[in-house]
């Protein structure tokens, strides 16, 4: 199947610095890439959709200016957590679509944040 | 607004036949996918219905009545590696998935 890779896969980082999570599709292109947050024993919850050359759009309550989302080409997405708090402590993964196809999303590794 | 109601846990005997149940309410529905999620890991792609019936791949199989907003799926000769989170996901307009909160498999020898 198509790969999806993320990085990094765990990240350290003080409250107040950003870090940027790099999700690329490595054998295929793909015009839409999603963000999710993850809590344990939780759901995957979509934090919003990149397309290719346009802006994201952003799932209702989730704040745009911290969650900066970058798609600039058609194999890299890129989520930026700014002015990190202890509270975005979370598992964030992307997929992607693979254009040739609607129904199947692949996934990339998932990132484990941790705000100390 | 959406809707995905899964079992938060499910256990069951290695070699059995284990079914994991998904009810949905949703508007402009295309259909609906099954990923499978070990702890820490990234879900993968099990299975994808859009017409009503059952569809079997090895020893996975998945089913869809869209008029009754059910699915399920089939898990046969269970194997301890089995022992994951199943995630049920309704395709809607966009294209884009929305996830159930997953369903706990756990495997006893």
């Amino acid at each position: 199947g198509a790969v999806v890779s993320q990085h990094p896969s765990r990240v350290i980082c003080k409250s107040g610095t950003s870090v940027k999570i790099e999700c690329r599709s490595l054998d295929f292109q793909a015009t839409t890439m999603f963000w999710y947050r993850q809590f344990p024993k939780q759901s995957l919850m979509l934090m919003a959709t990149s397309n290719e050359g346009s802006k994201a759009t952003y799932e209702q309550g989730v704040e745009k200016d911290k969650f900066l989302i970058n798609h600039a080409s058609l194999t890299l997405s890129t989520l930026t957590v700014t002015s990190a708090h202890p509270e975005d402590s979370s598992f964030y993964i992307c997929s992607a679509r693979d254009i040739r196809s609607d129904t199947e999303a692949f996934f990339g590794q998932g990132t484990r944040l941790t705000v100390v | 607004g959406q809707s995905l109601e899964q079992p938060s846990e499910v256990t069951a005997v290695e070699g059995a036949i284990v079914q994991i149940n998904c009810t949905y309410q949703t508007s402009g529905f295309y259909g609906l996918s099954w990923y499978q999620q070990h702890d820490g890991g990234a879900p993968t792609f099990l299975s994808y219905n859009a017409l009503d019936g059952l569809e079997e791949k090895g020893r996975f199989s998945s089913f869809l009545s869209r008029s009754k907003g059910y699915s399920y799926l089939l898990l046969k000769e269970l194997q301890m590696k089995d022992s994951a989170s199943y995630l049920c996901a309704v395709i809607t307009g966009s294209y884009i998935p929305t996830f159930g909160r997953g369903t706990s498999l756990i495997v006893h020898p």
